[in-house]
């Protein structure tokens, strides 16, 4: 496996359920991220993990719960979502701060 | 304070034609700029990136960039469509020491045969 590798890339959760997306990197770098990708909406970042501390956390609901148990893997745990929360959720990486970031195929998620 | 705009949410353009996406950014510190390419229900790809080597910057699939400082823009280019280029393309800007990017809207390039 190389670059940022996510799973499930489809997810349909109800409301009431909890799940859990995943994230690994076989490029070596020290940082990890979650975006949401939105229809009509720029991407938004949602967490920034750096060498597994937290960086970053740009007001996400705390029904999304991040876990980075060590710089290669990153969790984003779902629990009681709300159906506007259906998108397509991107994990990348970087070497470090200010260099580019490399993105997973994504997770489609589906809240109904 | 960082942001780019990418003027054209959809451009359309026919197969060998020019290929001219704009991104306008701002930022008051030197900035790092990319291109991505996104195909559907994919993630995204890399095309190019400036960090103030080279102001043209050539990337993957034949795209290149040039970054103007006077006019802030990071325009891509190419110089003949192909119907595999048919995806949205995003501009983004971020600098030294921090972890956050900033993406335009994104441009959805249609390629006519």
């Amino acid at each position: 496996e190389t670059g940022v590798t996510q799973t499930p890339r489809h997810l349909v959760m109800g409301m009431t359920n909890k799940k859990s997306l995943k994230c690994e990197q076989h490029l070596g770098h020290n940082a990890m991220y979650w975006y949401k990708q939105s229809a009509k909406k720029p991407l938004e970042l949602m967490f920034v993990y750096s060498l597994e501390e937290r960086v970053e956390n740009n007001s996400v609901p705390s029904r999304f719960s991040p876990e980075c148990p060590n710089s290669s893997h990153l969790f984003l745990h779902l629990h009681t979502l709300q159906p506007e929360d259906s998108a397509l959720y991107l994990c990348a990486s970087s070497q470090e701060a200010g260099t580019e970031a490399f993105f997973g195929q994504g997770t489609r998620l589906t809240v109904v | 304070a960082q942001s780019v705009t990418q003027l054209g949410s959809h451009v359309s353009v026919s197969e060998g034609a020019l290929v001219l996406l704009r991104c306008n950014y701002s930022s008051s510190v030197p900035p790092y700029l990319f291109w991505y390419v996104q195909y559907p229900n994919q993630g995204l790809q890399l095309l190019l990136k400036y960090t103030s080597a080279a102001t043209l910057v050539k990337g993957i699939n034949g795209f290149e960039a040039e970054f103007k400082k006077s006019e802030t823009s990071f325009h891509l280019t190419k110089p003949s469509a192909h119907m595999s280029d048919a995806a949205e393309y995003f501009c983004a800007v971020t600098r030294t020491g921090t972890y956050k990017y900033i993406f335009g809207t994104g441009t959805r390039l249609k390629v006519l045969a």
